[in-house]
């Protein structure tokens, strides 16, 4: 069972640059969510999902674009890097009936200069 | 919207004793669940404790415990006997009932000396 899992794990961009941030979770997980993590700011939430086909914002949603098309997956796009993005990034999953634990993916550093 | 407030960016503990992470938090809603997680230098994010709101009885996990105050809105965590695996950064998080996401302070970083 592999649970949460983040791809790339490192990664360096130029601004304007567009990338995908990968996510997958093998657990039949119906909450899926993205959050940044910057120094002194904690975890931000980006973008959430509550099933296939459903998206929602959260606080800092600017620069960020999300899909579900299937359970599985939950893909993080940045369209036009921008240094202010360099962070790292974290993937959720959740269920209903989990008593609201989150499992978290192990991260993806990101750099953009 | 609700907040969560860590007022201790740092804190540092010698092994063996006792230290308490504070955190506060503001939301109007009555059924909600708390958590504290623990980020090692490894960046995984490791669930340490959670508190359902609607639960008078403060949780507790073997060295870990919480002393839960709903009405001032208040959620520490005490660590016992402390151990030097226990350095990390250590995040409370607020979620609402049958939520998705969770809302995170901003950290506390614990140092714990030998």
């Amino acid at each position: 069972n592999a649970g949460v899992t983040q791809t790339p794990k490192f990664q360096v961009l130029k601004t304007g640059q567009s990338m995908t941030l990968q996510c997958a979770q093998d657990m039949n997980h119906e909450y899926m969510s993205w959050y940044r993590q910057d120094p002194g700011m904690g975890l931000r939430l980006i973008h959430y999902s509550v099933g296939a086909g459903i998206t929602d914002q959260g606080e800092v949603p600017n620069g960020y674009n999300v899909s579900r098309s299937t359970t599985e997956d939950f893909p993080l796009r940045l369209l036009s890097a921008a240094p202010s993005q360099t962070s790292v990034y974290f993937c959720a999953s959740s269920y209903v009936g989990a008593g609201e634990k989150l499992f978290f993916g192990s991260g993806t550093q990101l750099s953009v200069l | 919207a609700q907040t969560v407030t860590q007022s201790q960016p740092e804190m540092s503990v010698q092994e063996a004793e006792t230290v308490t992470l504070s955190c506060t938090y503001d939301t109007s809603e009555n059924n909600y669940y708390l958590f504290w997680y623990k980020q090692p230098p490894s960046r995984q994010m490791i669930l340490v404790i959670r508190q359902e709101a609607y639960k008078q009885q403060n949780a507790t996990e073997n060295r870990f415990s919480v002393n839960f105050q709903k009405a001032a809105k208040s959620f520490s965590l005490k660590i016992s006997d402390s151990q030097l695996g226990d350095t990390a950064m250590y995040f409370c998080a607020f979620m609402k009932q049958a939520g998705t996401a969770l809302i995170f302070g901003k950290g506390t970083t614990l140092s714990v000396s030998s």
